[in-house]
C-alpha cells in the first residue's frame, strides 16, 4: 500500500505557542490530503480537505485562523495549530488520496500535548 | 440517521472464529467502500477496498458489498488476538470532495 508519514510523531508544547505537523506522500503524488483529529476513545473528526496549490476546505466549526493548512506540493501538506491551548491537546492524523481509487492512506499520527 | 452506521460493540470471539463486522450507508449513490482497522493509539490501516456488489477476498479477510441493500460488511476468518482492534466501515461520498464518511467504529476482541 501507499506510505504516507507524519513528523514529529509526538510534541509537547506550552499554551500560546504555535506547532506545525508536517504529512508527507513517500510513494504517490497526492492532489488532495486530509486532516483529521481524534480525541481518545472518539471517532475520527474530519478537520479540513487540503488541495495542492489552493486555499483548504474546512469543516464547520474548525477555526481556518487557528488551524492553518498548507499544500504546497503534491507530497507535502503542513498543518500548524497556532497559540495553542490545553484543549488543543489531540491525536492529528493526515490521509493522502489516491484519486484514481478515492482510497485515502493515513500517517501514523502527531500525538500533542499542550501544557 | 447517521450516514454510516456500524455497532460499537464490543464483539467477542474466540480465537479460531469467524468474526463478522457490518455497516450499513444511506447513500445511494456511493461508489467506493473500505474497511480500516485502528489499533489503540493508532492510526487507521487499510484492510480492505470494494467496489462491486459481491465478495472479495484477501487473506483471511473478505468484503460484501450489497448496493441495492445499502450494506457492506467484513469477515475475518481463523481470527487472531491480533486482530482485536477498532474496525472502521468509511465511504467515499457522492460529492466530488473526496471525502470519507465513516462509521463510528465496531470494537472486535478476539479472546484465546
Amino acid at each position: 500500500g501507499a506510505v504516507v508519514s507524519q513528523h514529529p510523531s509526538r510534541v509537547i508544547c506550552k499554551s500560546g505557542t504555535s506547532v506545525k505537523i508536517e504529512c508527507r506522500s513517500l510513494d504517490f503524488q497526492a492532489t488532495t490530503m486530509f486532516w483529521y483529529r481524534q480525541f481518545p476513545k472518539k471517532s475520527l473528526m474530519l478537520m479540513a480537505t487540503s488541495n495542492e496549490g489552493s486555499k483548504a476546505t474546512y469543516e464547520q466549526g474548525v477555526e481556518k485562523d487557528k488551524f492553518l493548512i498548507n499544500h504546497a506540493s503534491l507530497t507535502l501538506s503542513t498543518l500548524t495549530v497556532t497559540s495553542a491551548h490545553p484543549e488543543d491537546s489531540s491525536f492529528y492524523i493526515c490521509s493522502g488520496e489516491i484519486r484514481s481509487t478515492d482510497t485515502q492512506y493515513f500517517g501514523p499520527g502527531t500525538r500533542l500535548t499542550v501544557l | 440517521q447517521k450516514e454510516v452506521e456500524q455497532n460499537s460493540g464490543p464483539l467477542s470471539v474466540p480465537e479460531g472464529a469467524i468474526a463478522s463486522l457490518n455497516c450499513t450507508y444511506s447513500d445511494r449513490v456511493s461508489q467506493s467502500f473500505f474497511w480500516y482497522r485502528q489499533y489503540s493509539g493508532k492510526s487507521p490501516e487499510l484492510i480492505m477496498s470494494i467496489y462491486s456488489n459481491g465478495d472479495k477476498e484477501d487473506g483471511r479477510f473478505t468484503a460484501q458489498l450489497n448496493k441495492a441493500s445499502q450494506y457492506v460488511s467484513l469477515l475475518i476468518r481463523d481470527s487472531q488476538p491480533s486482530d482485536s482492534a477498532t474496525y472502521l466501515c468509511a465511504v467515499h461520498g457522492s460529492s466530488n470532495t473526496g471525502k470519507l464518511i465513516f462509521g463510528q467504529g465496531t470494537t472486535l476482541q478476539v479472546k484465546p
